[in-house]
């Protein structure tokens, strides 16, 4: 999988959108990008992915630069129930083989929604 | 709720304890996994099923045995656990082996102490 940056740390003022920022400059040509979040002490969820078109769901927007060299996940408007950890990842859609199976969820972007 | 449901929620156990963790989904999916998350590591793979028929070990020492009589039920039976084995152990199931188009959906984890 391709390797991704993100910043360690973000302040989001509560009721304003939180864009998150990822670069994965290595990424292949058959590579999603994928965002999940972990709330403290739960267990990582599923946000949104995409290939090369921007993509919108019900928890956020996830734009793509048009070389795919980077993405930026949006929280359209930040609450204090979207405080967590956001992890980018690249990785194919459908993987096989052994040690394939891995999700590889780096250290991530730790957001904080401030009242 | 996200269709996997992880029970105990938290576990104290000794070193010369048995004690089984357990995972359950009703998502219809065919794969499920288990993960280990350490204090400030990344998400570790321990095992992964297809059709409840084991196809990863991820180099776990034997004091871990998983069991999955069914596609919907994954356990983790622990014994002789040491206090570096304490941390936040994740279940994961998918529509299928390695697929994570729609995202694998995590449950909430048991969060463990060996003493």
């Amino acid at each position: 999988d391709a390797k991704t940056t993100q910043p360690t740390s973000m302040d989001c003022a509560e009721g304003r959108a939180a864009n998150l920022p990822c670069n994965h400059s290595t990424i292949s040509g058959n590579e999603y990008v994928y965002w999940y979040r972990q709330i403290h002490s739960q267990g990582p969820q599923y946000i949104i992915h995409g290939l090369k078109n921007n993509e919108t769901n019900e928890m956020a927007s996830l734009i793509i630069t048009e070389d795919r060299k980077s993405s930026t996940l949006i929280l359209p408007h930040a609450t204090l129930r979207d405080t967590a950890v956001y992890y980018c990842i690249v990785r194919v859609a459908r993987s096989s083989g052994a040690g394939s199976y891995q999700l590889t969820f780096g250290k991530g972007t730790k957001l904080s929604v401030i009242p | 709720e996200t269709g996997v449901t992880q029970t105990p929620r938290h576990l104290v156990m000794g070193m010369t304890n048995k004690k089984s963790l357990k995972c359950e989904q009703h998502l219809g999916h065919n794969a499920m996994y288990w993960y280990k998350q350490s204090a400030k590591k990344p998400l570790e793979l321990m095992f992964v099923y297809n059709f409840k028929e084991q196809t990863e070990n991820n180099s776990v020492p034997s004091r871990f045995s998983p069991e999955c009589p069914n596609s919907s039920h994954l356990f983790l039976h622990l014994h002789t656990l040491q206090p570096e084995d304490s941390a936040l152990y994740l279940c994961a199931s998918s529509q299928s082996l390695g697929e994570s188009y729609y995202g694998y959906t995590f449950g909430s984890g048991t969060r463990l102490t060996v003493v």
